[in-house]
């Protein structure tokens, strides 16, 4: 079974506009952690923001913020403010697992593309 | 400056041609891993290590062998590659493995072309 899920494979956004990536996560363990990175065309992963399973508040990072709905098992990445810098491939993933025999799981990606 | 870097960027090579691709880390972090990219199936892990000596299967070892002799240091080894092994490759390490402090950071990635 999936256990992230990424159904946006694209986005088209206009520069300046905010844009909300969507993804759901598939976990039975109280524990785990909920990350975004950044993937642009040059191919490096760059970390972008973190959420726990036990934090109390949205997670936030700049122009970046995580809606975190934990009964819904939704972790969506807000970006305000679109550049055009923010043209590139978003993944998320989940770190589950008690620690010692922990692994980062990986959705397929949403390539968001900014329009001038 | 901190870094993951890896080595080489770009290689391509015959079946069969043992390889072996470098990754090493000095942020002194405890937690190192593999991944490869490949177009429609996102990053899957293919070995993580968390701490010297101790190392353990992702979801897709088979092919691949780690090690970690030292804190620093993670490398790959293709013992025979074959052309399904042509992917993107990536190396990762975390501070510890556990809370906020298991944040990844990625090296610049390493494009395998297996003929």
């Amino acid at each position: 079974a999936q256990k992230i899920t990424q159904t946006q494979p694209g986005m088209f956004v206009q520069e300046k506009e905010a844009v909300t990536l969507d993804c759901t996560y598939d976990t039975s363990d109280p524990s785990y952690g909920l990350f975004w990175y950044k993937q642009p065309s040059s191919g490096e992963m760059i970390f972008l923001i973190y959420q726990g399973s036990y934090d109390q508040q949205n997670a936030t990072e700049g122009r970046y913020s995580l809606n975190f709905q934990k009964a819904r098992k939704s972790a969506n990445l807000v970006i305000s403010a679109s550049q055009l810098g923010d043209s590139a491939m978003y993944f998320c993933a989940m770190r589950e697992g008690i620690q010692g025999a922990q692994k980062l799981v990986f959705g397929q990606g949403t390539r968001l593309t900014i329009n001038p | 400056e901190a870094q993951v870097t890896q080595n080489p960027r770009y290689l391509i090579t015959v079946t069969g041609k043992k390889l072996t691709v470098t990754c090493s880390q000095n942020m002194n972090h405890e937690y190192m891993s593999w991944y490869r990219q490949d177009p429609g199936l996102g990053l899957r892990q293919i070995y993580y290590s968390m701490n010297v000596e101790v190392t353990d299967k992702g979801d897709v070892p088979e092919g691949y062998k780690v090690s970690r002799k030292e804190k620093r240091n993670f490398p790959l080894i293709l013992e025979s590659p074959s052309p399904n092994q042509t992917s993107l490759y990536f190396c990762a390490s975390s501070l510890d493995a556990g809370g906020r402090t298991d944040t990844q950071y990625f090296g610049p990635g390493t494009r395998l072309t297996v003929l």
